[in-house]
């Protein structure tokens, strides 16, 4: 079985401080793993995605997330966050060589003050 | 190019009526899915159409749902007899196959009164 835990439902940073929105996860299999980004009533935007390539992957908006499989973690960051930022982030776990739907976290929301 | 589209973008309706939510994918992804996000939840999986067929149901919640891909492109998910409890953000998501990132629809929110 699969399972993703978002560790933060709420995080709150300053315009121009790092962003760390924290994501671990259960899988059975090697994982694939993303981050997808919700901003109000509007779907869901890809930032980034792990496939068991490079264990730190690059993404949109200057986003990054490391894969780090002795601690089941793959927690999503960015330098110097923006306004624009500010938004619900969600981390998702799928199975590659078997299932295809996706199991998401509940979502953490990112505020960033001005 | 153009991406998920779904209609319509809001729903209202009234408890045990029937509804029908279109989506309609990006032209050439084989693999479509529907989700359903509930209030401060993530979304969650209902079925997974790989061309017309449904390849995996397994998330729909009862028979009261139900979804159709006739041709392969545009799907229907079909609400029969609806319950307050059904009221959630309905999101469909594509992709060229099932081993490819999900593009996502802004979603259809149904509310039952």
């Amino acid at each position: 079985a699969q399972s993703v835990t978002q560790l933060d439902s709420h995080v709150s940073v300053s315009e121009g401080t790092p962003v760390l929105l924290r994501c671990n996860y259960s899988s059975s299999y090697s994982p694939s793993l993303f981050w997808y980004v919700q901003h109000p009533n509007k779907g869901l935007q890809l930032l980034l995605k792990y496939t068991s390539a490079a264990t730190l992957v690059k993404g949109i908006n200057g986003f990054e997330a490391e894969f780090k499989k002795s601690e089941t973690s793959f927690h999503l960051t960015k330098p110097s966050a923006h306004m624009s930022d500010a938004a619900e982030y969600f981390c998702v776990v799928s199975n590659p060589s078997g299932t295809y739907k996706y199991i998401f976290g509940t979502g953490t929301r990112l505020k960033v003050l001005a | 190019g153009a991406g998920v589209s779904q209609t319509p973008s809001n729903k209202v309706t009234e408890k045990g009526k029937y509804v029908e939510l279109r989506c309609d994918p990006i032209s050439g992804h084989t693999a479509l899915y529907w989700y359903r996000q509930s209030l401060g939840q993530g979304p969650e999986f209902l079925i997974y159409f790989q061309g017309t067929g449904a390849a995996d149901d397994s998330g729909l919640p009862n028979d009261r749902f139900f979804a159709v891909r006739p041709e392969g492109s545009v799907s229907t998910l079909k609400i029969q007899r609806t319950e307050r409890g059904d009221s959630a953000v309905y999101l469909c998501a594509s992709s060229k196959d099932r081993n490819q990132p999900q593009h996502f629809g802004d979603g259809t929110r149904l509310s039952i009164l």
